[in-house]
């Protein structure tokens, strides 16, 4: 099973800066399985990203993601205040079908 | 654009069964892998399985025995069952729908939480 570690823990920036978020994994996979999703307080997890770089339906653009192998990030360009919120990775592999998410990013507002 | 509901009892005693039930509106129930994911209070996500509308299953090895996850295509539902519940089994319950090809949870249900306490 691979392990995804995700870091920061937290972060701590201003609406307006830049946030780069990373998700590591203990052993190489196709791009196509790693997702990204936000979760706000109190709300389901809302995909953001699949397929490492593919935004989800109406998500902006501010949002995107890249890596390979083992190394993935998602990139905030300019933070909106809606942006700060928990965010995870996650991998699909097989077989046999399984899912499995990072412990999580918290961007907080600095 | 796909919508979930989802309910089930929400109190528990250790040793009971958890059941859940999610229905899927206005969407292709057949065009999804529809999962199950729970997540403990203030920890990350854990996924606990998947149906089709065929009802072929695949589940996490580490829920695998007690868990069982079924589908009623006629009503686009799907239920999960977890037996034999501890205080581990406390988490808010969110079930979830991937597209066909896309290997990520597209639409999710609001979430129910379940207490496991004697």
């Amino acid at each position: 099973e691979i392990v995804l570690t995700q870091s920061p823990g937290t972060l701590s920036l201003s609406p307006g800066e830049r946030a780069t978020l990373s998700c590591r994994a203990s052993q190489s996979f196709d791009s196509r399985y790693l997702a990204w999703y936000q979760q706000k307080p109190g709300q389901a997890p809302r995909l953001l990203m699949y397929a490492t770089s593919t935004r989800a339906t109406g998500i902006p653009d501010r949002f995107s993601g890249s890596g390979s192998g083992t190394d993935f990030t998602l990139t905030i360009s300019r933070l909106e205040p809606e942006d700060f919120a928990v965010y995870f990775c996650q991998h699909y592999e097989r077989p046999p079908p399984m899912y499995t998410f990072g412990q999580g990013t918290k961007l907080e507002i600095k | 654009q796909v919508q979930l509901q989802q309910w089930g009892a929400g109190l528990l005693k250790p040793s009971e069964t958890l059941s859940l039930t999610c229905v899927s509106y206005d969407g292709s129930f057949s065009g999804y892998y529809w999962s199950w994911v729970r997540q403990p209070p203030g920890k990350g996500l854990e996924w606990i399985g998947e149906i089709n509308h065929r009802g072929t299953t695949n589940y996490n090895p580490s829920l695998r025995g007690r868990v069982t996850i079924s589908v009623d295509t006629s009503k686009s539902q799907v239920s999960l069952k977890v037996s034999s519940v501890t205080a581990e089994d406390t988490a808010v319950y969110y079930c979830a729908g991937q597209p066909t090809g896309v290997f990520a949870m597209a639409v999710w249900g609001q979430g129910a939480t379940v207490i496991v306490s004697s």
